[in-house]
């Protein structure tokens, strides 16, 4: 079975313009998480989808968006970017996510913002 | 609120020794709680889980932790290490009683395996 995949693995982008990451699932998860990382804060969740549905979402402003698409693919949406949202973007899938369910990790995307 | 305290930053041990990642957690109510492994430029890997029972479970590549309720701790073991065990290892906890589909994950320790 295929596992997650993430494209672009690396992004450059200028402070003010927008970027869209996305991530394909493995085949039958339905759940598709984010996770912002950076060496000072960690792991951060951003947020978590279901069925094309916002589950959970994490402390980030308004600037940070997803969707998740009817075949589970999902994209996340950072406009207006930062500096400080320069980091390694992950991606997560699993069955149904919740419970006892793992997730299964994507390789990331290095976003790096000038 | 669920949060995952590793209290060490980095753990450096030799070839061929026993290693431990310590993690606790906080929870309130009852925990699942995994490790993952993460290498240089690549994502995480799933290690192992706790759900419920034996409090002493057994994963991939050799590794096993130990759930301690009293404690609220779930370590990382290996009884010993490998050179290429050498990675950035994470702890999550999920709170069952909370319904909450977040994974919250540990800020990491890196394990550094000496030849």
């Amino acid at each position: 079975k295929a596992g997650v995949t993430q494209t672009p693995r690396y992004l450059i982008k200028t402070r003010g313009q927008q970027v869209t990451l996305s991530c394909s699932p493995i085949s039958g998860h339905r759940s598709v998480s984010w996770y912002q990382q950076t060496p000072g804060q960690g792991l951060q969740f951003l947020f978590e989808y279901f069925s094309e549905t916002q589950r959970n979402k994490g402390n980030f402003p308004g600037r940070f968006s997803g969707r998740q698409f009817s075949n589970s693919r999902s994209e996340m949406n950072v406009s207006t970017l930062e500096l400080g949202d320069s980091a390694l973007y992950l991606c997560a899938s699993s069955l149904v996510g919740g419970g006892n369910d793992e997730q299964y990790f994507g390789p990331g995307t290095r976003l790096t913002v000038t | 609120a669920q949060s995952v305290a590793q209290p060490e930053d980095q753990v450096n041990v030799a070839e061929g020794n026993p290693l431990t990642v310590k993690c606790t957690y906080s929870v309130s109510g009852n925990p699942y709680l995994f490790w993952y492994v993460q290498y240089p430029n690549r994502g995480l890997q799933f290690l192992l889980k706790y759900i419920t029972g034996d409090n002493l479970v057994k994963g991939s590549y050799g590794f096993e932790a130990e759930f301690n309720k009293s404690q609220t701790s779930f370590h990382l073991k290996k009884p010993s290490a490998l050179v290429s065990d050498s990675a950035l290892y994470f702890c999550a906890v999920r709170d069952i009683g909370a319904g909450s589909y977040q994974l919250t994950f540990g800020k990491g320790t890196k394990l550094s395996v000496i030849p």
